[in-house]
């Protein structure tokens, strides 16, 4: 079983749609958790990073983590098509270098 | 400013052939770190640097692969007596200091046929 799970998708919206993009993983060590977008034939950009438990905002962006559940979420509002990419989950544990990356969600929207 | 920079884009390589991948990280930018990249998977760790120091090289693959940052700024990737299953993404990315984020260059394809 790998430390994070991600379902590769293709998840497919219309624009202005609400995305849901999540990951589950098994390591309660896991303090810090980042998802990141990227677009084909180009590095990951980070989106969002949060520490710990919690819910984080940013524009039309929010990211949730629950750890005790360890389950977290990253929503959408208001689609675009440039939003089309695969989004990452990744997460670290306090003061470790090695960061875990889930396999990433491709994602499309349709104008 | 400029972000992280690799260099090849691309590189085609015979089996049996080194091979030599660059990361110019951001200036200032203290951690630096090399991930593997295989189509429709996410980055996987290979090695992590602080200043010149390397101080996690557990990801990577076999004795084949070397990672060195002389100076504390540029990296530099080798990889010797490639393989078919090396081919992928290799991406370079660094933080700032007492940040945990990571700043990712475009990447490097790496395909040996």
């Amino acid at each position: 079983q790998k430390e994070v799970e991600q379902d590769p998708g293709p998840l497919s919206v219309p624009e202005g749609a609400i995305v849901s993009l999540n990951c589950t993983y098994s390591n309660s060590a896991f303090q810090y958790f980042m998802w990141y977008r990227q677009y084909s034939r180009k590095g990951p950009e980070l989106l969002m990073y949060t520490y710990s438990s919690g819910n984080k905002e940013d524009g039309r962006f929010t990211a949730q983590v629950d750890k005790s559940s360890k389950y977290i979420s990253l929503f959408i509002r208001d689609s675009q098509p440039s939003d089309s990419a695969t989004y990452l989950c990744a997460m670290t544990r306090t003061g470790g270098f090695k960061t875990i990356f889930g396999a990433g969600t491709r994602l499309f929207v349709k104008a | 400013g400029a972000g992280v920079s690799q260099s090849p884009r691309y590189k085609v390589a015979k089996r049996g052939q080194d091979v030599a991948l660059r990361c110019d990280p951001i200036s200032g930018h203290v951690s630096l770190f090399w991930y593997q990249q295989a189509l429709g998977q996410g980055p996987e760790f290979l090695t992590y640097f602080q200043n010149e120091a390397q101080l996690d090289k557990s990801g990577l693959p076999s004795d084949r692969f070397f990672a060195e940052r002389p100076e504390g700024s540029v990296s530099t990737l080798k990889i010797q007596r490639t393989q078919q299953e090396d081919s992928a993404v290799y991406l370079c990315a660094s933080s700032p200091p007492t940040k945990d984020e990571q700043y990712f260059g475009p990447g490097t394809r790496l395909t040996v046929t």
